[in-house]
């Protein structure tokens, strides 16, 4: 099976401009979660879509946004970009017979000038 | 009521040797507790994971220990080797609508000394 992918890999954007990220889970995965990795606050959960839902939300402003479609591809938006928004981004699949496993992709390197 | 606290940081390892990572949590409602690891430049890669139900669980040189009623969790390596260099997180998730939502430690850079 292939894994989770994630385009684009790196990312350069300004201040004020807006990004989409995208996240293609394993095959048959119905889950996708985002999280947002960066050297001070470590793996901290953005969001999670299941069959298209909003399943649950972390502790992000409204600014970061997303969306899932009938093929369980995901979509993650941030608009009016930050410098605090410079992280590693990254996608997990779900969908794993013990129930919880995530499986992680390698993630949207995004910098923010 | 939702962290999880990892300790220590960093941790050097010679060759051979048996490294441990420990993981605290509040949460009681937390009923699955994953390891993963990564390596510079790619997406953290699940390592093993248990549930509460069980103490112990062995794959291969890696070992979870879980107290329940310390509400602890720890990671073994053992007979640690140069490859196994790498940043390594523990986790935890409860069940239910929640499947998705994985509560990480703050990360353990592992070192081993060949």
């Amino acid at each position: 099976k292939a894994g989770v992918t994630q385009t684009p890999r790196y990312l350069i954007k300004t201040r004020g401009q807006q990004v989409t990220l995208s996240c293609s889970p394993i095959s048959g995965h119905r889950s996708v979660s985002w999280y947002q990795q960066t050297p001070g606050q470590g793996l901290q959960f953005l969001f999670e879509y299941f069959s298209e839902t909003q399943r649950n939300k972390g502790n992000f402003p409204g600014r970061f946004s997303g969306r899932q479609f009938s093929n369980s591809r995901s979509e993650m938006n941030v608009s009016t970009l930050e410098l605090g928004d410079s992280a590693l981004y990254l996608c997990a699949s779900g969908g794993g017979t013990s129930g919880g496993e995530q499986y992680f992709g390698p993630g949207t390197r995004l910098t923010v000038t | 009521q939702q962290q999880v606290k990892q300790s220590p940081q960093s941790l050097i390892v010679q060759k051979g040797g048996i490294s441990i990572i420990n993981c605290a949590y509040e949460n009681t409602a937390f009923d699955y507790f994953p390891w993963y690891q990564q390596f510079p430049g790619k997406g953290p890669a699940l390592l093993i994971a248990i549930r509460p139900d069980v103490s112990e669980k062995k794959e291969g040189r890696f070992t979870i220990s879980f107290n329940k009623s310390a509400k602890q969790f720890s990671l073994h390596i053992m007979d640690s080797q140069p490859g196994d260099s790498a940043t390594y997180f523990c986790a935890a998730l409860t069940g239910g609508t929640s499947y998705g939502k994985l509560t990480f430690g703050q990360g353990t850079i592992l070192t081993v000394h060949p």
